[in-house]
């Protein structure tokens, strides 16, 4: 999975609470993305970063914030998980200067919200 | 906008047969497209793409996949399915560009491919 790990990889939480799910790259890449996997709906895009501290809404976002304080890791925080946040979340990396728009993904995280 | 097609949200073959997926896209602009791959309680992972140059694509794992500007089309195929075949199959498109920039990739619903023995 191309140096891209995300933790934790299961997650059962109820409705309410605050969750932050985490993503860590090894291989320097500039953009770092979050998706969200549903049956039938295939990735929708919910925030992305081009760069430390630099980071903007895709079509999904309302829910979740993000953060990236550092190069290696991006983090996306559900402030209060609701039952249609149960999804599979998977992160991606992108380094333009080597691929433009191929993106590498993790191994996702599959989160229950009761 | 961008969008994407997959038809046939599940496919079935025989081992041994020939496997076609079927990706239309839409794009206002020269597109770049790509093929990803997905195991069961796996992330995704690159099948093949297309970016310039040749329409005929080949992939990892015996796939290959033809750019087809006139049909808008971005159909995957493999003479002869095998076993481990079996995964999700997206694909994706983006707008292109150049060395050093970057676009979103938009994605297609997804098509379950089944193989038999």
């Amino acid at each position: 999975d191309a140096g891209i790990t995300q933790s934790p990889r299961h997650k059962v939480t109820e409705t309410g609470t605050p969750v932050t799910l985490r993503c860590h790259q090894t291989e320097n890449h500039r953009y770092m993305y979050w998706y969200r996997q549903d049956p039938g709906h295939g990735l929708r895009l919910i925030h992305y970063s081009y760069g430390v501290k630099d980071t903007d809404k895709g079509e999904v976002s309302d829910g979740y914030s993000v953060s990236r304080s550092k190069t290696e890791d991006f983090l996306l925080t559900l402030e209060s998980a609701t039952s249609s946040q149960t999804s599979v979340y998977f992160c991606a990396i992108n380094d333009p200067f080597t691929s433009t728009d191929t993106q590498y993904f993790g191994p996702g995280t599959r989160l229950t919200v009761l | 906008a961008q969008s994407v097609t997959q038809l046939g949200s599940h496919v079935s073959v025989s081992e041994g047969a020939l496997v076609l997926l079927r990706c239309n896209y839409s794009s206002s602009v020269p597109p770049y497209l790509f093929w990803y791959v997905q195991y069961p309680n796996q992330g995704l992972q690159l099948l093949l793409k297309y970016t310039t140059g040749a329409t005929l694509v080949k992939g990892i794992n015996g796939f290959e996949a033809e750019f087809k500007k006139s049909e808008t089309s971005f159909h995957l195929t493999k003479p002869s399915a095998h076993m481990s075949d079996a995964a999700e199959y997206f694909c994706a498109v983006s707008e292109g560009g150049y060395l050093g920039a970057t676009n979103k990739l938009i994605f297609g619903t997804g098509t379950l491919l089944a193989v038999q023995p």
